[in-house]
């Protein structure tokens, strides 16, 4: 397996709502990442996992809130979420310990959108 | 301060001629770099990579070429197909200080156009 799902692909939520995104891999990886990118715009990295914990955390308000529950599996949490933070939602996880010579993996994302 | 820079936002090629994609960086601690692939509303999709030690790498059509003394790297499509359509960027790899993990830095993206 050589992939990174993300689910849902689509959401849209309500600036009072909480809803979370889900990311798997079973590549055996264990860093994993959260990248937020708005169009015409590179991802901008918002955190990082490594063996499960939190190693990276750039500076991201506390509305988003990553959780990693196993090596597989990383979750970000949203909740009273701002318009502005509408964008491509993605994960992508690495192998740990060496150069990155072939960069992530990501995952397909999920397009969020807060109304 | 941006550390990975692609200054041409985008380029327009004629079916089987070159696509050559620029990239300039400014940080002497990036071991390797690497080229993505990404079409709308998908993630990116590695590509070709090459080490910080090396000047050259090409695979099938792709070719990246490295110039450590510019802080330049290039990549080179040949030919190029209406399927290479898609946004390509550029990014570099570095251990963060303190993190033991190593991060990619991206630049800001070339939207690349085969025409038929």
């Amino acid at each position: 397996d050589t992939e990174v799902t993300q689910t849902p692909k689509h959401l849209v939520m309500g600036m009072t709502n909480k809803k979370s995104l889900k990311c798997e891999q079973h590549m055996g990886h264990r860093a994993m990442y959260w990248y937020k990118q708005k169009a015409k715009k590179p991802p901008e990295l918002m955190f990082v996992y490594s063996y499960e914990k939190l190693s990276i955390n750039e500076s991201v308000p506390s509305r988003f809130s990553p959780e990693c529950p196993n090596s597989s599996l990383l979750n970000l949490h949203l909740h009273a979420l701002q318009p502005e933070d509408s964008a491509l939602y993605l994960c992508a996880s690495s192998p740990l310990g060496r150069g990155l010579r072939y960069g992530y993996t990501f995952g397909s994302g999920t397009r969020l959108t807060v109304v | 301060d941006q550390q990975v820079k692609q200054n041409s936002p985008s380029l327009s090629v004629q079916e089987g001629r070159i696509s050559i994609l620029n990239c300039d960086y400014t940080n002497s601690m990036f071991d390797y770099f690497l080229w993505y692939k990404k079409y709308p509303a998908e993630g990116p999709t590695f590509l070709i990579s090459i080490s910080s030690i090396k000047d050259k790498n090409e695979d099938g059509r792709f070719t990246v070429f490295l110039n450590k003394s510019a802080k330049h790297l290039s990549l080179h499509i040949v030919p190029s197909q209406p399927g290479d359509s898609a946004v390509y960027f550029c990014a570099a790899s570095a251990k963060r200080p303190g993190a033991g993990s190593y991060q990619l830095t991206f630049g800001k993206g070339t939207k690349l156009s085969v025409i038929p």
